[in-house]
């Protein structure tokens, strides 16, 4: 059976760094790309970036080039995003979910607030 | 990077069927197969019940189905039930910029 078995909850202030974890099982790690998915309260989904554990390789989308970091432990099958500069926007439900350029497996989610 | 479009909100009653629509460009859900659709209810984490336009993951009923015309692919929900009551996602593999994923804005479903 697949799971994505994210880190808790996290309460941040305006300006400090988040990092979240998401560990697998049920699958081989470096077969998928993990992805990181925001969803702000009451609002949809939107795409942050993803990590290919093969390589290391990343691609991020254009909202959050520059405040986020996306890594892959092979050693934990362990995949991370950090998320620096924190404003009270970034409060959130953040997913990881794995699979290609489909979203196969999705983790339970992790709720960061920012707040002063 | 826009997200795809979506209807707000669709309803209807059980047993009926809906059709909920997802556009995108040429350079999104017209140019590649790469359409899924998620469900999520309140308080989950989003279920994918549809990839690459048509296919159903193993567990998914065969209410649910698929379908893409030009840069507007579909979702239908033939014999609605109450369970199915929650908010739909497509998304979408894109050349734009650099390869990524786009979503649509969601749209609630109310089972009347």
């Amino acid at each position: 059976e697949v799971q994505l078995v994210q880190s808790g909850a996290e309460v941040k202030k305006p300006g400090a760094t988040v990092k979240i974890s998401c560990k697998v099982s049920g699958y081989t790690f470096t077969d998928y790309y993990m992805h990181w998915v925001q969803q702000a309260p009451g609002k949809g989904l939107e795409w942050m970036g993803l990590v290919d554990p093969e390589d290391g390789e990343t691609i991020y989308a254009e909202k959050f080039q520059g405040r986020v970091t996306i890594t892959a432990d092979t050693s934990t099958d362990t995949a991370y995003m950090e998320l620096s500069s924190l404003r009270s926007e970034d409060t959130a439900v953040y997913y990881c979910a794995t699979g290609v350029w489909v979203l196969d497996y999705w983790g339970q989610g992790t709720l960061v607030t920012v707040s002063s | 990077q826009s997200a795809l479009t979506q209807p707000a909100s669709v309803s209807g009653s059980p047993g009926q069927s809906i059709t909920i629509s997802c556009t995108g460009t040429s350079s999104d859900v017209g140019g590649y197969n790469y359409v899924s659709w998620y469900q999520q209810h309140p308080g989950k984490a989003p279920k994918l019940m549809i990839y690459e336009v048509s296919n159903r993951p193993s567990g998914v009923s065969n209410r649910f189905s698929g379908s893409k015309s030009g840069n507007t692919a579909s979702l239908t929900i033939s014999g609605l039930q109450a369970e199915d009551e929650a908010d739909y996602y497509c998304s979408s593999y894109t050349s734009s910029s650099t390869p990524h994923v786009v979503f649509g804005g969601g749209t609630k479903l109310t089972v009347l």
